[in-house]
Formats: C-alpha cells, structure tokens, sequence
C-alpha cells in the first residue's frame, strides 16, 4: 500500500550549518512530491515541491533531491536559521490521484 | 490578508457534544480539505470538496460531516463527540486539486473532556 516516512523523528543542527530531512516512499507510481514546514501553533506551509520528472529542484536555502529508483525524497536547507525551527513534512501524490498522503514528520531544532 | 480562516482556533466541549468548526479561503480556490493532525503529529486527510461537491471520503465516522455552502468555504459538523476526536483539524484549499499547491488554515485544536 502507500506509505510514506521520515528515517530521523528529530534533527539538532547547529545555526549556519546544512539540515537534511530524510523522506521515503513506497508507492512508485506516485509522481508528485511536497515538502511542508509546520511552526509551532500553526499550519503546514507549503516549501517546496518537485514531480517525477526531475530529479532536483532548488528554492531559497532549499533543495528538493527525488531519487526514484530507491524511492527516497529529501530535503536541504542550507545554512539553517532559528526561523528554521520546525516539524517538516513530506507528502506525496500517489496512484490515486485526488489526495496527498503525509509522512510522519521531522523535527528541526536550531541551536544558536 | 488571510487566505484561508478557521473560527474556533481553540474548541473544549464535553463528550456527546456536537460542534461546528468553519473554514474560509479567499484565494478563489476550487477544491478544500478537512485534515487530522493527532498528538503524534500524523496529518491525514479527512474530506476533500472540488466545487462544493464531495471528492474524497476517507473512512471517516459518519458523525463527521462536511458542508460546502459555495466553493469559498468548507464547514466540518460533529456529532456527539467522543475523546477520540480530540486533535488539531485543519482546513486547506488548492486552485483545482491535490497535485495543486495546498494552502492550510492555522487549524482548530479541538478537546473533548
């Protein structure tokens, strides 16, 4: 069935130092891919997302790597900030088509 | 400009109550979603509406039930509400559907005592 999770439930990263959040996915038919940062109290917000077709995809401090063979997603944040400080999540789009499946979550702690 | 609202932020009632959290977007969106987030932080789709019309059920109890009124805004009624139920409900809309980009509300903590 689909699943997708997270390998690390919590990441230390020191203040200017590079975060890399782990995501797998078991479905491989799914060929949407989404990465969310929730803050404490709030909603999820939309990062970053990529699609099957690509393999990476850059933002702002963030990159998205999707390695289908192994079907592994991650996501980079470099030189991570305190605002950086988050649950971050990982969500796909798989074979069905009309929703997105949530992985569990990483927190990110920030240490000044 | 808040793009999509929920009114209850915070909702503390009593077992076997029914209660209504409501959901706005006015970002002309099409499709809206009602969403769990239990104490482990697990999200997971409860409803899905495109155009005021039910897309996606999720083997949700049947006490739970959604209404869209127009396409701009999505309710969630409860029926006696059981401590199970207790979590974090968040609304989120997106222009057309899941592959779309999903705006999430600030979410609505629910407790049942």
């Amino acid at each position: 069935g689909e699943s997708v999770g997270l390998h690390l439930p919590t990441l230390s990263v020191q203040e200017g130092d590079n975060s890399i959040i782990n995501c797998a996915y078991s479905n491989s038919a799914s060929d949407y891919f989404i990465w969310y940062k929730q803050e404490s109290g709030k909603g999820p917000q939309f990062i970053i997302d990529i699609r099957s077709n690509m393999d990476k995809r850059q933002g702002q401090r963030v990159t998205v790597l999707l390695n289908k063979t192994v079907k592994h997603l991650s996501l980079q944040i470099a030189a991570t900030q305190p605002g950086d400080s988050a649950v971050y999540f990982c969500a796909e789009n798989g074979a069905a088509g009309n929703k997105l499946t949530f992985g569990g979550g990483t927190r990110v702690l920030v240490k000044p | 400009d808040t793009a999509v609202s929920q009114t209850p932020k915070y909702l503390v009632t009593q077992m076997g109550n029914d209660k209504s959290i409501k959901c706005e977007q006015n970002l002309g969106h099409d499709t809206m979603y009602w969403y769990k987030q239990d104490s482990k932080k697990f999200l997971k789709i409860m409803f899905s509406y495109n155009n005021k019309e039910l897309i996606i059920n999720e083997t949700v109890p049947n006490r739970f039930s959604p209404k869209s009124p127009d396409k701009a805004h999505l309710n969630l009624h409860i029926n006696s509400l059981e401590l199970g139920d207790s979590a974090v409900y968040f609304c989120a809309s997106s222009y057309s559907g899941p592959k779309d980009t999903q705006y999430f509300g600030p979410g609505t903590r629910l407790t049942v005592l």
